[in-house]
């Protein structure tokens, strides 16, 4: 069966700092995985995705997240972490199907603190 | 790209009632999905919805319940039947396009 772990609930960050954001996966055959950010109140919003190819992705508002098939991992980064970058955030992945069905993680709560 | 949009935004309703939320993407989709995303929780997909045939629904979640529409490739509707306060959540359209999925603002529901 298909499933996402994201290990932490809440990650904290000064501002100015790098964050990581962590997901592991279980999926047979090859993942499409994604990142998705929800601010309050608002909707899901696209980040970031890998389907194939290089293993470093780059994304929106300075995301990236990189692939690591050994470890089955797909963590969310970025070099500075700004204020407004707190919300929260998914990982997702859809089989290699490619059906459209995500399964999503429980979420991780980014606080970058001035 | 794809723009969804939902109606209603959100709304309050009496327990045992039903709400119909509606759903409309700005060109047409071979699937969409409906999900449902508890207070504090994640989002979890209540079914996948193709046009002129049944939606498919995912363990835990019934057609009784949670009926849904697709009278064409841009347009479904999620009712949630005889509603209680677990009942309350938010409720998201979703639509594939290439490799990339697209939701919708939410409806937010609150059951009293």
């Amino acid at each position: 069966a298909q499933s996402v772990a994201q290990p932490e609930d809440q990650v904290n960050v000064a501002e100015g700092n790098p964050l990581t954001v962590k997901c592991t996966y279980s999926v047979s055959g090859n993942p499409y995985l994604f990142w998705y950010v929800q601010y309050p109140n608002r909707g899901l919003q696209f980040l970031l995705k890998y389907i194939t190819g290089d293993n470093l992705v780059k994304g929106s508002y300075g995301f990236e997240a990189e692939f690591n098939k050994s470890q089955t991992s797909f963590h969310l980064k970025k070099p500075s972490a700004l204020v407004s970058d707190s919300a929260l955030y998914f990982c997702a992945v859809r089989g290699s199907g490619n059906t459209g069905k995500l399964i999503f993680g429980q979420g991780t709560t980014l606080q970058v603190k001035p | 790209s794809a723009v969804i949009s939902q109606k209603p935004s959100r709304d309050i309703c009496q327990r045992g009632t039903s709400l119909t939320i509606q759903c409309q993407v700005d060109s047409q989709v071979t699937m969409m999905f409906w999900y449902r995303q508890q207070p504090g929780q994640s989002l979890t997909l209540i079914a996948t919805a193709n046009q002129g045939s049944e939606a498919t629904y995912e363990s835990g979640f019934v057609i009784d319940k949670f009926p849904i529409s697709r009278p064409n490739l841009t347009f479904s509707t999620l009712t949630v039947s005889n509603m209680s306060p677990e009942d309350s959540s938010i409720y998201l359209c979703s639509v594939q396009r290439d490799y990339e999925q697209y939701f919708g603002p939410g409806t937010r529901l609150t059951v009293t």
